[in-house]
């Protein structure tokens, strides 16, 4: 398996431009993550799938941002509008629900100009 | 409710000294413990992890980890630090809550730092 895969990797853009980061989870996982790493806030949960259904969306920020999971092999986390304070790496990650442990995409780097 | 404390943002050894990377958590559950390890500019990979099995669990590069229940701790440790073991290291806690659903709680990562 290859692994959780994002895309794009890399992300420039600017201010008030739509954003979609993509995650592909691995094949058999029903559950899915997002987080948001910076350094001022570490490491955050913004949504939570299982079985494609969104369970936990707390940690989304604010209505500029919504994830969708249309089918069990892929996500997408939109922001719209982006702003500067938006920029931070964004990673996916799945999981088996009744085993825990999560498997980390390599993350997508957003700069927000 | 459930939490996890790093309780040290940064810990700094010389190469071939022990490695004690401090982590106490709280849970209403039976939780599962990890630790996660990320290099610069990397994703984070899973170190080991404890479901409830064998309180001592071993994980990949030398590291372990206890489950002390009484302690609510669970403390990575490695005998000999390598250069290669720079990085941040984050605890996990997670369990199931009220509604069955998995619940996930990170801790805010301790910086390893590794002197030749």
């Amino acid at each position: 398996d290859a692994g959780v895969i994002q895309s794009p990797r890399h992300e420039v853009t600017e201010m008030g431009q739509e954003v979609t980061l993509r995650c592909k989870p691995i094949s058999g996982h029903n559950s899915l993550f997002w987080y948001r790493q910076t350094m001022m806030r570490g490491l955050e949960l913004l949504i939570y799938f299982n079985n494609n259904v969104p369970i936990d969306d707390s940690g989304m920020p604010e209505d500029r941002f919504s994830a969708k999971m249309p089918n069990a092999s892929f996500s997408t986390l939109k922001i719209q509008p982006s702003e500067p304070r938006d920029s931070a790496v964004y990673f996916c990650a799945s999981s088996f629900p009744d085993i825990n442990e999560q498997f980390f995409g390599p993350g997508t780097r957003l700069t927000v100009l | 409710a459930q939490s996890v404390t790093q309780l040290d943002s940064h810990v700094s050894v010389s190469e071939g000294t022990p490695v004690l990377l401090r982590c106490n958590y709280s849970s209403s559950y039976s939780p599962s413990l990890f630790w996660y390890v990320q290099h610069p500019n990397k994703g984070l990979q899973l170190l080991l992890k404890y479901t409830s099995a064998a309180t001592l669990v071993k994980g990949i590069n030398g590291f372990e980890a206890e489950f002390k229940k009484s302690e609510t701790s669970f403390h990575l440790t490695k005998p000999s630090a390598h250069m290669s073991d720079a990085a941040e290291y984050f605890c996990v806690v997670s369990g199931l809550n009220s509604g069955g659903y998995q619940k996930v709680t990170f801790g805010t990562g301790t910086k390893l730092q590794v002197i030749p």
